[in-house]
């Protein structure tokens, strides 16, 4: 059980590039998220899914998409990549309920340069 | 308005000792959860405990203790006995009923002095 798994670990881009972060879980869990943390901040959400097929925004969603085909699979596209995207993004999943935990990927930290 | 706040940016403690990171709250629901992740220098979030809004005992997990004040919205990790290992950066976070996203604080680092 390798739980929440994301890939790569680290990217640098250049302005202008585009790439797709991936991220799988193995817990059979609804819900997947992603979010990004700044240097020295708390974690915010650019987008979440309660299932295949069903995708949202969260409080940061400009300049991503995602797409969620499978229920285990969630990757993040970052299209024209600017210098503000440069931090560390995470997948999480959890079941459904609010008070359900959600659990982490290991993070990609990723610079624009 | 700040869902999460964390007052403390950073804290040293003595190995052995124990050592209690503050977290206040803002909500107007009545359901809610409360949770604490640790962060240390290698960059992953590892769950550490949960603490629901309707739960009438503190939560405890092996030396994570979570001091629940609703009357306060105040939801403090006491870490007792504290190791070396526990030098990381700590997070409180809310999750509220229909709001898919952790509310994140701006974390607490604790430093373990030996």
């Amino acid at each position: 059980n390798a739980g929440v798994t994301q890939t790569p670990k680290f990217r640098i881009l250049k302005i202008g590039q585009s790439m797709t972060l991936q991220c799988t879980q193995d817990m059979n869990h609804n819900y997947m998220y992603w979010y990004r943390q700044d240097p020295g901040m708390g974690l915010k959400l650019i987008y979440y899914s309660v299932g295949a097929g069903i995708t949202d925004k969260g409080e940061v969603p400009n300049g991503y998409n995602v797409s969620r085909s499978t229920t285990e699979d969630f990757p993040l596209r970052l299209e024209l990549a600017a210098p503000s995207q440069t931090s560390v993004y995470f997948c999480a999943s959890s079941y459904a309920d609010f008070t359900d935990t959600q659990y982490f990927g290991p993070g990609t930290r990723l610079t624009v340069l | 308005a700040q869902k999460i706040t964390q007052t403390q940016p950073g804290m040293f403690v003595q190995e052995k000792e124990a050592v209690t990171l503050d977290c206040t709250y803002d909500t107007s629901d009545q359901s809610y959860g409360l949770f604490w992740y640790k962060q240390p220098s290698s960059g992953e979030m590892i769950f550490l405990i949960y603490q629901g809004s309707y739960d009438e005992q503190n939560a405890t997990e092996g030396r994570y203790s979570l001091n629940f004040q609703k009357a306060r919205k105040s939801a403090n990790l006491v870490i007792s006995a504290s190791q070396l290992g526990d030098s990381a950066m700590y997070f409180c976070a809310m999750r509220e009923p229909f709001d898919y996203k952790l509310s994140f604080g701006a974390g607490t680092t604790v430093t373990v002095r030996a």
